[in-house]
């Protein structure tokens, strides 16, 4: 399985542009990148996936190495609604059981 | 459209107790999944369904048991309770066995004394 690793954790100031890193230096090269995010006392939230190429959405892009040893989720305007542990996880999208959220990153928002 | 539902919200129970932890989706999703969640830790999975009348274990099936009971309904039972199993429980589903776009449930706060 691919470990990650990121950065315990963060600050963002409110309306800036946050880049969140993941290194994922073990990376198959089937394995897809996700990050979900858990605002406190809540599930976890799905936020966005990818393989190769770089991928936008409502909620964030996420920017993918050429390597792919390493990937950035990048939220363009951090809002206090943001504040959340945020993981990135490589999955070989085979089957359930190699699932695995680690730590994450916990991003604080500063008004 | 609710998502995923879990009950009850909170449980104490004491050590050697029983509970069912209860999961319902209205997505129509295939594939439903128990995960636990440990203080300062990230979520570990417990059982996984990848559609109806199949179950497999996850990293850390030990002391749990799962029926999906329906294409909507996935319980997880402790037959009985440590102070180990002490946890907030998320239950998720999803489309298909895939871990992109799972949607979890507000989770279940247990506390084992």
């Amino acid at each position: 399985d691919a470990k990650t690793t990121q950065p315990n954790s963060m600050e963002s100031n409110e309306e800036e542009p946050v880049h969140l890193p993941c290194n994922h230096s073990t990376i198959s090269g089937t394995d897809y990148i996700h990050w979900y995010r858990q605002l406190p006392s809540q599930g976890p939230e799905y936020v966005i996936h990818g393989l190769t190429s770089n991928v936008n959405n409502r909620m964030a892009s996420l920017a993918i190495a050429e390597d792919r040893k390493s990937s950035t989720l990048i939220l363009h305007r951090a809002t206090l609604r943001d504040a959340a542990v945020y993981y990135c996880i490589p999955d070989g999208g085979t089957g359930a059981n190699n699932l695995f959220f680690g730590t994450g990153t916990r991003l604080t928002v500063i008004p | 459209n609710a998502g995923v539902t879990q009950t009850p919200k909170f449980q104490v129970l004491k050590t050697g107790q029983s509970m069912t932890l209860q999961c319902a989706q209205d997505m129509n999703h295939n594939s439903m999944y128990w995960y636990r969640q440990d203080p300062g830790m990230g979520l570990r999975l417990i059982y996984y369904s990848a559609s109806e009348g199949t179950t497999d274990k996850g990293e850390v099936p030990n002391g749990y048991n799962v029926s999906r009971l329906n294409k909507r309904e996935f319980s997880l039972r402790l037959e009985s309770a440590a102070p180990s199993q002490t946890s907030v429980y998320f239950c998720a589903s999803s489309e298909g066995l895939a871990f992109y776009e799972q949607y979890f449930g507000p989770g279940t706060r247990l506390t084992v004394t």
